[in-house]
């Protein structure tokens, strides 16, 4: 069974902080790895992408894969109270998408 | 470019009927996914398609199924619909012609089915 596990939360931060969102997953084969956002009541949409291992940036968002340690986060700096919303990791590689069921983060004003 | 569309975007049924949800894909993509998205189950694959024919199939019973028009607009049937059936249904496109499912999939917002 090709698992991806997150921590449902909701993970509260304060205005300005760094959220660190986490995710692990159980298939080895695994090649790329998402993040994607959802506010209540609308479809995910894509945040970040990577397929590499190490750091991936993109202006407040940065994903980190270990593939050794079959890992991925994704870390929101200077969080905003628009960043409320449920954030799902997903991953493929010559299967379909396997989707966390995600982690719902609060950012408090 | 528009993005994925869906219809309709509700939709209200009973036990034992059937329905029928549409998906036109980005303009190029020829990938159409669907997915239902419960919150007891999260997002679940039903099934793939490209270029009108079924790629990857999910874990669902055969009350579900799906097809691919050359125009890569996809429809996704459900028959003899039961109360657990009562989801969001999801489509998402990509240009499918990476192979595998490594390339971004973009998402329409949805069709929310209830069903009494």
């Amino acid at each position: 069974q090709k698992e991806v596990e997150q921590n449902s939360g909701p993970l509260s931060v304060p205005e300005g902080a760094i959220a660190s969102l986490n995710c692990t997953y159980s298939d080895r084969g695994s090649q790329s790895f998402f993040w994607y956002r959802q506010y209540s009541g609308k479809s995910p949409e894509l945040i970040m992408f990577i397929y590499s291992n190490g750091d991936k940036e993109d202006g407040r968002f940065t994903a980190q894969l270990n593939k050794a340690s079959q890992y991925v986060s994704l870390l929101i700096r200077d969080s905003q109270p628009s960043d409320s919303a449920t954030y799902l990791c997903a991953h493929a590689g010559n299967t379909p998408l396997v989707f966390g069921k995600g982690t719902r983060l609060s950012v408090i004003a | 470019k528009a993005g994925v569309t869906q219809t309709p975007r509700y939709l209200i049924k009973t036990r034992g009927q059937q329905v029928t949800l549409s998906c036109s894909p980005i303009s190029g993509h020829r990938s159409v996914s669907w997915y239902q998205q419960t919150p007891g189950q999260g997002l679940q694959f039903l099934f793939e398609y490209f270029s009108e024919t079924q790629r990857n199939k999910g874990n669902f019973p055969g009350r579900f199924s799906g097809r691919q028009f050359s125009n890569s607009r996809s429809e996704m049937n459900v028959s003899t619909l039961e109360l657990g059936d009562s989801a969001l249904y999801l489509c998402a496109s990509s240009s499918g012609l990476a192979g595998g499912y490594q390339e971004t999939q973009y998402f329409g917002p949805g069709t929310r089915l209830l069903v009494l």
